[in-house]
């Protein structure tokens, strides 16, 4: 146990859905993270969050959309998908700010397959 | 620009022996590199870490290696048990850098 915690596991969704990937961290840290993890490919950062607020976004499509309403908890609302948006989504903390603390501690993860 | 990358995508060794994953850094300017194991089914688990002022650096059955010369970064895992089977992950980041930039990751495979 990380200490970060994802909901849900596992999802399903239509093109046409939305849904919401939620994060909980229970360790006081300050940054917190999206990465899109695909088959065969590096983990690519999504978006940080540093003391709620945004400060990457790395060229996400608008179909992503993150929410960090308190230094605990992150967001990813996701909206008309698209097939190859199917990947593991895993949410990361780090207790500084992401120019000085590069170790991340992740959680589980969301495993999303759009149809 | 700047890129990780592991020179291996899977490695299989004997229960017991020692394994070594390879990581290369094109970034001269990185100065902190980091190891991730991350087992079936769960995120990026954090094993080691080593910055640039060190070449060596060790912990429960893991060493990092770090040839800032070649820009080569190495993890080192002794007495291999089936526990250590995963994909591992080296990342690095620099002085003023955001974020890690993550290698593509090594599957390693213990073999009773």
């Amino acid at each position: 146990e990380t200490g970060v915690t994802q909901t849900p596991r596992h999802l399903v969704m239509g093109m046409t859905n939305k849904k919401s990937l939620k994060c909980e961290q229970h360790l006081g840290h300050n940054a917190m993270y999206w990465y899109k993890q695909s088959a065969k490919k590096p983990l690519e950062l999504m978006f940080v969050y540093s003391l709620e607020e945004r400060v990457e976004n790395n060229s996400v499509p608008s179909r992503f959309s993150p929410e960090c309403p308190n230094s605990s908890h992150l967001f990813l609302h996701l909206h008309t998908l698209q097939p190859e948006d199917s990947a593991l989504y895993l949410c990361a903390s780090s207790p500084g700010r992401p120019a000085n603390e590069g170790k991340l501690f992740f959680g589980s993860g969301t495993q999303l397959s759009v149809l | 620009g700047e890129s990780v990358g592991l020179h291996l995508p899977t490695l299989s060794v004997q229960e017991g022996d020692n394994s070594i994953i390879n990581c290369a850094y094109s970034n001269s300017a990185s100065d902190y590199f980091i190891w991730y194991k991350q087992e079936s089914g769960k995120g990026p688990q954090f094993i080691i870490d080593i910055r640039s002022n060190m070449d060596k650096r060790q912990g429960q059955r893991v060493t990092v290696l770090l040839n800032k010369t070649v820009k080569h970064l190495s993890l080192q895992i002794a007495a291999t048990q089936p526990g250590d089977s995963a994909v591992y992950f080296c990342a690095e980041t620099g002085l003023g850098a955001q974020k890690l930039v993550f290698g593509q990751g090594t599957r390693l495979t213990i073999n009773p």
